[in-house]
């Protein structure tokens, strides 16, 4: 069965510095990745995702992201964060059916 | 651009009322999602649809059933509301070339 990890609850972080969240998956098919953000009091919105092709993908707002098979990962990266990056971060994982299976989120703080 | 809609922002409801969510899509996604999601737990699946009339159980179906009469709207019907099920409500809609889901901004029920 499927199902996603998230290591972090939390991360804390000074503006400018980079920052990553990890994010492992359990699947024994092929599958479909994705990134979500949430900020305050919002519904989420989609950061980036991977179904195919290059392993490194490129999202908004400087996200990128790098998906390994072999470790069955889907890092989330940013070489400099700001203030406005404060929000909760889900990692998605789906087996190409019509489910979504989520983490239980990062919360990454971005301090001044 | 896509638009996910839900009827309320925040609700308060009293312990043994009905209790309806309305979620409206306007991209003609055959797919439609509601989620609820809870502070270290992520995001779990209630039911989700696969077109009108069709309906299939998520992950936590007790106490939930839903309504798919127009492709453009999904209800989530809280038969007799209880406190456990004090709770943010997440709608969504797939897009079938992506596999993306698009959210609402979400309703923060709170059963009293």
């Amino acid at each position: 069965a499927q199902s996603v990890t998230q290591l972090d609850s939390q991360v804390p972080v000074f503006e400018e510095a980079p920052v990553e969240l990890r994010c492992n998956y359990s699947s024994s098919v092929s599958v479909y990745l994705f990134w979500y953000v949430q900020y305050p009091n919002q519904g989420l919105q989609l950061l980036l995702k991977y179904l195919s092709g290059s392993t490194l993908v490129k999202g908004i707002n400087g996200f990128e992201a790098e998906f390994n098979k072999s470790q069955t990962s889907f890092h989330l990266r940013k070489p400099s964060v700001h203030i406005s990056d404060t929000a909760e971060y889900f990692c998605a994982v789906t087996e190409v059916t019509d489910k979504l299976i989520f983490g239980t989120g990062t919360r990454l703080q971005v301090f001044p | 651009d896509v638009k996910v809609t839900q009827s309320s922002r925040y609700l308060v409801k009293r312990t043994g009322e009905k209790v309806f969510l309305e979620c409206v899509q306007d991209m003609d996604h055959e797919n439609m999602f509601w989620y609820r999601q809870d502070p270290g737990l992520g995001l779990r699946l209630i039911y989700f649809s696969y077109d009108v009339k069709m309906k299939e159980k998520g992950d936590i179906p007790e106490g939930y059933s839903v309504s798919r009469e127009k492709k453009e709207r999904f209800s989530l019907i809280l038969e007799s509301a209880s406190t456990n099920q004090t709770s943010m409500y997440l709608c969504a809609s797939r897009s079938p070339a992506t596999y993306e889901q698009y959210f609402g901004p979400g309703t923060r029920l709170t059963v009293t």
